[in-house]
């Protein structure tokens, strides 16, 4: 069964500080994959997504992930964090043969102090 | 704005009593899904709509159903609420035209809680 790992369930850092969030996921076959955030009492929403090209895939605010497929990672970036980066960070796969079924990491906490 | 709309925001039932959950969306996407989260959990997908395709989990517990009357609309059922079944409701929508590449767009979530 496919399944996706978030290694940190919370992160605190200092403004400015870069962030890598970890996201593994487990299917040997061809996925598409997800980056959803959460801000504080707000819906979650779409932060990045890749499905083919470059595996080095830009969203929103500034964030970055990179798709490395031998490492079945999809490693979320910041080189500067602000405080309103402050959210909860989930980590999403599709395959292909899925159909419309995501999985779900259980998420990362991000706490960025002023 | 387009968006998904849920309510009620917060929901408490009696252990047993059955409890519905709405969905609505204004974005016209074919699909509809509802998620279930635990605390500290991945949200973790119980059914979905294709226009008028149900689609349950296997995993997805009886005691779960779901309608969707219209285009607009889907609702959550759940027959005889558990104390396991507090949880955040999440409602999402999807164009349909990815499949597999689609962005879900989220409701804000029910909170139902079970006493």
């Amino acid at each position: 069964a496919q399944s996706v790992s978030q290694h940190n369930h919370h992160v605190i850092l200092s403004e400015a500080a870069s962030l890598e969030l970890g996201c593994n996921y487990s299917y040997g076959g061809t996925v598409n994959l997800f980056w959803y955030v959460q801000y504080p009492g707000q819906h979650l929403q779409l932060l990045l997504k890749y499905f083919s090209g470059d595996p080095l895939v830009k969203g929103i605010k500034g964030f970055e992930a990179e798709f490395i497929k031998s490492k079945f990672s999809f490693n979320l970036r910041k080189p500067s964090v602000q405080w309103s980066d402050t959210a909860e960070y989930f980590c999403a796969v599709n395959a292909n043969t899925g159909g419309f079924k995501t999985i779900f990491g259980a998420g990362t906490r991000l706490f960025v102090k002023a | 704005d387009a968006m998904v709309i849920q309510n009620p925001r917060y929901q408490v039932t009696q252990f047993g009593k059955p409890v519905t959950l709405s969905c609505s969306q204004t974005l016209n996407h074919n699909v509809m899904y509802w998620y279930q989260q635990k605390s500290s959990q991945a949200p973790k997908l119980l059914f979905h709509y294709y226009d008028k395709d149900f689609n349950n989990e296997a995993d997805t517990p009886d005691n779960f159903q779901s309608r969707r009357p219209n285009t607009s609309f889907c609702f959550l059922d759940i027959r005889s609420p558990g104390l396991g079944d507090a949880a955040m409701y999440l409602c999402a929508t999807s164009s349909g035209t990815g499949v597999a590449t689609d962005t879900q767009y989220f409701g804000p979530g029910t909170r139902l809680t079970v006493l």
